[in-house]
């Protein structure tokens, strides 16, 4: 069964670089169609997609974040990780990482159990 | 860019049938996935490619789309089935997976 799980500090200061990784099990990162995404949802709020990577390092990213974004890939490890410079109170969210399977019209098919990332001043 | 609208909140006594849309422009042109997510766990998806459901989800969960509005509904509702639910398409034009606001379904 594959599983997805986030891992990095829980706290960051504001301004500094938010880093996360996502570790995937019971199934391979390179695997041909299948993007590795992460999302975040503030508290209360809804969902917004960060962005998607493929194994090969091909990404989409949301414009909105863009210039603050960095996905990367790892697929010796099964991972992929987030980076998230110059962060603000706005960015404080539980963050979650999913399989992003662009062969089925981009459905999220399998996610991480989330992590709150707080920023603080 | 793309936007899709979903009401903010749903009510259903036990045993009725709960009904969550998402309205969007040329939705029928679309693929609609559908997430339910329970407070504090992460989403799961309950309906993919507008209809079409993942091993493991019941019957009683169904999808359907008409016009510019995509609708989920949810059969012989349970208290368990109290959440938030999420639509979710991938815009094409922008490259970018859009989702709803999410409705929060409240059983009585």
């Amino acid at each position: 069964q594959l599983q997805l799980q986030e891992s990095g500090p829980g706290l960051v200061k504001s301004s500094e670089t938010l880093s996360l990784t996502c570790t995937v099990s019971g199934a391979s990162i390179s695997r041909i169609g299948y993007y590795w995404g992460w999302l975040r949802q503030p508290p209360g709020k809804g969902l917004e997609w960060i962005g998607s990577i493929y194994y090969s390092g091909s990404t989409y990213d949301n414009s909105s974040l863009k210039s603050r974004i960095t996905i990367s890939v790892e697929t010796s490890k099964n991972q992929f990780s987030l980076k998230l410079s110059s962060v603000t109170a706005a960015d404080t969210a539980v963050y979650y990482c999913a399989r992003h399977n662009m062969m089925a019209a981009g459905k999220f098919d399998y996610w991480g159990q989330g992590t709150l990332v707080t920023v603080s001043s | 860019s793309y936007v899709l609208t979903q009401s903010p909140s749903v009510s259903v006594a036990p045993g009725q049938t709960a009904t969550v849309t998402c309205e969007g422009n040329n939705i029928g042109s679309r693929s609609v996935h559908w997430y339910q997510q329970k407070p504090g766990q992460a989403p799961i998806l309950v309906i993919y490619y507008d209809s079409d459901r993942p091993s493991g989800i019941p019957e009683r969960f169904s999808g359907s789309k008409s016009g510019n509005t995509a609708t989920l509904t949810i059969a012989r509702v349970e208290a368990g089935d109290e959440a938030d639910y999420y639509c979710q398409l991938w815009d094409s034009s922008s490259e970018h997976p859009m989702f709803g606001g999410g409705t929060k379904l409240t059983v009585l």
